[in-house]
């Protein structure tokens, strides 16, 4: 069972390129979320989906796109990235959108943006 | 969801018991205080959750007070595994689990 898994772990890039950052759970779990973090700073969510087909805006949607085809997978899109989303992103899924589904979070990607 | 509010940082002596204060003194009747935390460069871990009992898991215990107005997380035994930082989230039947709120929580230091 390996949970919440993001890749990649690591990457660079330059403004103005666009790149996917994938993250798959093997849990079965409806509801998944994207966050960023950046340093000394607590979570922000991007974008949240509470089941295949379905997704939404957070507190900082711009400049992110997602989509949720499958209950597994929900990558996010950066789709022209600027100096300004270099963080630390991470996933987390839980069973369901209700007040007691504790998330469960993948181990990040550290994203610098040059 | 209600506002909750936790001291920046905290030390503790290994061994000894942590003990993490967190107030949400708008908490309303249907919401869950939560408690997760981060160790350094990974991502954040759940550690228990309540409703208005006191709740006590394999990692940890939590006390809410009477009035669920502040809840203490409780770390029996520190370890210096332990270090990290401790978020405390309140989230409601009605809201989603995206839209938990994690400020920027407790910097717990386990010193030997």
């Amino acid at each position: 069972n390996a949970g919440v898994t993001q890749t990649p772990k690591f990457q660079v890039l330059k403004t103005g390129q666009s790149m996917t950052l994938q993250c798959a759970q093997d849990m079965n779990h409806e509801y998944m979320s994207w966050y960023r973090q950046d340093p000394g700073m607590g979570l922000r969510l991007i974008h949240y989906s509470v089941g295949a087909g379905i997704t939404d805006q957070g507190e900082v949607p711009n400049g992110y796109n997602v989509s949720r085809s499958t209950t597994e997978d929900f990558p996010l899109r950066l789709l022209s990235a600027a100096p300004s989303q270099t963080s630390v992103y991470f996933c987390a899924s839980s069973t369901d959108w209700k007040a007691q589904s504790a998330q469960h979070f993948g181990d990040g990607t550290r994203l610098s943006i040059l | 969801d209600a506002k909750t509010t936790q001291p920046p940082s905290m030390d503790c002596a290994e061994g000894r018991a942590a003990n993490l204060p967190c107030n949400h003194s708008t908490i309303s009747g249907n919401e869950y205080v939560y408690w997760y935390r981060q160790i350094h460069s990974q991502g954040p871990q759940y550690i228990i959750h309540g409703l208005k009992n006191n709740e006590t898991n394999e990692m940890a215990s939590l006390i809410i007070t009477e009035d669920r107005k502040s809840s203490t997380l409780i770390l029996p035994h520190a370890t210096l595994r332990d270090t990290a930082v401790y978020y405390c989230i309140v989230k409601g039947a009605n809201t989603n689990a995206g839209k938990s709120t994690f400020g920027d929580g407790t910097t717990l230091t386990v010193k030997p």
